[in-house]
């Protein structure tokens, strides 16, 4: 069954570092998305991707958190420099108008010392 | 759905009974509904959808409603197994734009 993948699954770093992950997402799926979950709360969405361009990143706090999608295929998702209160969990996902969705990958858990 | 931070509605049931979890959400515009679950460390994993132009929908052991006169959405869990445990979330997708609610903690008693 097709996935999502994304790495690294866990990341501990210290503030005022750069940090960066990593969606590959199910093959064939034009639109990407980057939410950010914090314990106990839903996901909200941070960058959404049609292809390689991006639709909506009105949440992205831009001074600091930057996405691209170059290819229209994967995704990196870049802050600089990181911020205690960045510690969330970072999903991202995918999907295709005609099948549903989005679905989402495993996650990255990053934890900022 | 509103967010209640660390402090999620839970929902207790007994293994075997059937779950009803419910979800509010806010926008009359929204066309498309997901309900996904998702266990601790894991990303949310997408269970059931229904389109606005429907009222309910069945999959396996599990029925989505959909109440747009009221705005409401709820998810029943037919003979709930302790796998079942995790939180559910609602969403909602308006204008191609994804929102969540807060999420309700299922626990199954053995």
């Amino acid at each position: 069954e097709a996935e999502v993948a994304q790495s690294p699954r866990y990341k501990i770093t210290e503030k005022s570092q750069a940090v960066a992950f990593w969606c590959d997402p199910i093959s064939g799926h034009a639109t990407l998305y980057w939410y950010r979950q914090i314990l106990g709360q839903g996901p909200e969405l941070l960058v959404q991707f049609q292809d390689e361009s991006v639709v909506d990143d009105s949440q992205l706090p831009k001074d600091r958190f930057s996405a691209e999608r170059l290819k229209g295929v994967d995704s990196t998702l870049k802050i600089q420099p990181a911020e205690l209160g960045d510690s969330a969990m970072y999903l991202c996902a995918s999907s295709l108008v005609t099948s549903g969705g989005p679905f989402f990958g495993p996650g990255t858990r990053l934890t900022v010392l | 759905g509103e967010s209640v931070g660390l402090h999620l509605p839970t929902l207790s049931v007994q293994e075997g009974d059937n779950s009803i979890i419910n979800c509010a959400y806010s926008n009359s515009a929204s066309d498309y509904f997901i309900w996904y679950k998702q266990e601790s460390g894991k990303g949310p994993q997408f269970i059931i959808d229904i389109r606005s132009n429907m009222d309910k929908r069945q999959g396996q052991r599990v029925t989505v409603l959909l109440n747009k006169t009221v705005k409401h959405l709820s998810l029943q869990i037919a003979a709930t197994q302790p796998g079942d445990s995790a939180v559910y979330f609602c969403a909602e997708n308006a204008g191609n734009m994804l929102t969540f609610g807060g999420g309700t903690r299922l626990m199954v008693k053995p």
